[in-house]
């Protein structure tokens, strides 16, 4: 059975802090993993990431596989409040191209 | 760009009564799929489609029926509703096999069953 797992649960900083969300996956045929962020509705895309060792960035935001220890982590420098969102990661198998869930960390931003 | 579409945004049922949520996308794109997000449980799948006239079950499929006539549509339907199905429904799109990309998620639909 496939299976994800985020930590922290939630986490609670300041502005400015640098916080790292932690991944850990084991499925089948893995082929991939997708980093969400989601606010009041619907997830919105922040990364995939296919290759392991190969940052990838968006502004203050980055993040990293490694599929031999089949795990992620997503990286947020300087935080600020509108950071504040619970994050998912989603590995994603071969089979129907479908994606499964972790349970997500809720980040908490301060002023 | 509408993208992916879900209606209605709520809904309140009694026990026992039936309904469908509904999903469209425009993007042509083969995978759907429908989740229920429950608080502290990230998003679990119902079922899924690889391309029209095909469905399976995900991982929490009882209670719910799909199908997939056309590409773009995706209607989830629930049968006899139950407390336990009260939770936020997302369908979700993404396209082929061969470039993976970020899958497209509707607003969601809340739904109530008192």
């Amino acid at each position: 059975e496939d299976k994800v797992v985020q930590s922290p649960l939630s986490l609670v900083v300041h502005e400015g802090d640098t916080v790292t969300l932690n991944c850990s996956y084991e499925v089948t045929n893995f082929r991939s993993l997708l980093w969400y962020k989601q606010e009041k509705k619907a997830p919105t895309f922040l990364f995939m990431l296919t290759s392991s060792g190969i940052e990838k960035k968006s502004g203050r935001l980055s993040s990293i596989l490694d599929k031999k220890e089949l795990f992620s982590i997503l990286n947020i420098t300087a935080t600020q409040t509108g950071d504040s969102a619970v994050y998912l990661c989603a590995p994603r198998a071969d089979a129907g191209n479908m994606l499964t869930f972790g349970g997500g960390t809720r980040l908490m931003v301060k002023p | 760009n509408a993208g992916v579409t879900q209606t209605p945004k709520f809904q309140v049922l009694k026990t026992g009564q039936s309904m469908t949520l509904q999903c469209a996308q425009d993007m042509n794109h083969e995978y759907m799929s429908w989740y229920r997000q429950d608080p502290g449980m990230g998003l679990r799948l119902i079922h899924y489609s690889v391309g029209a006239g095909i469905t399976d079950q995900g991982e929490v499929p009882n209670g719910y029926n799909v199908s997939r006539s056309t590409t773009e549509d995706f209607p989830l339907r629930l049968l006899s509703a139950a407390p336990s199905q009260t939770s936020v429904y997302f369908c979700a799109s993404s396209s082929g096999t061969i470039q993976v990309t970020e899958a497209f998620f509707g607003q969601g639909t809340r739904l109530t069953v008192v």
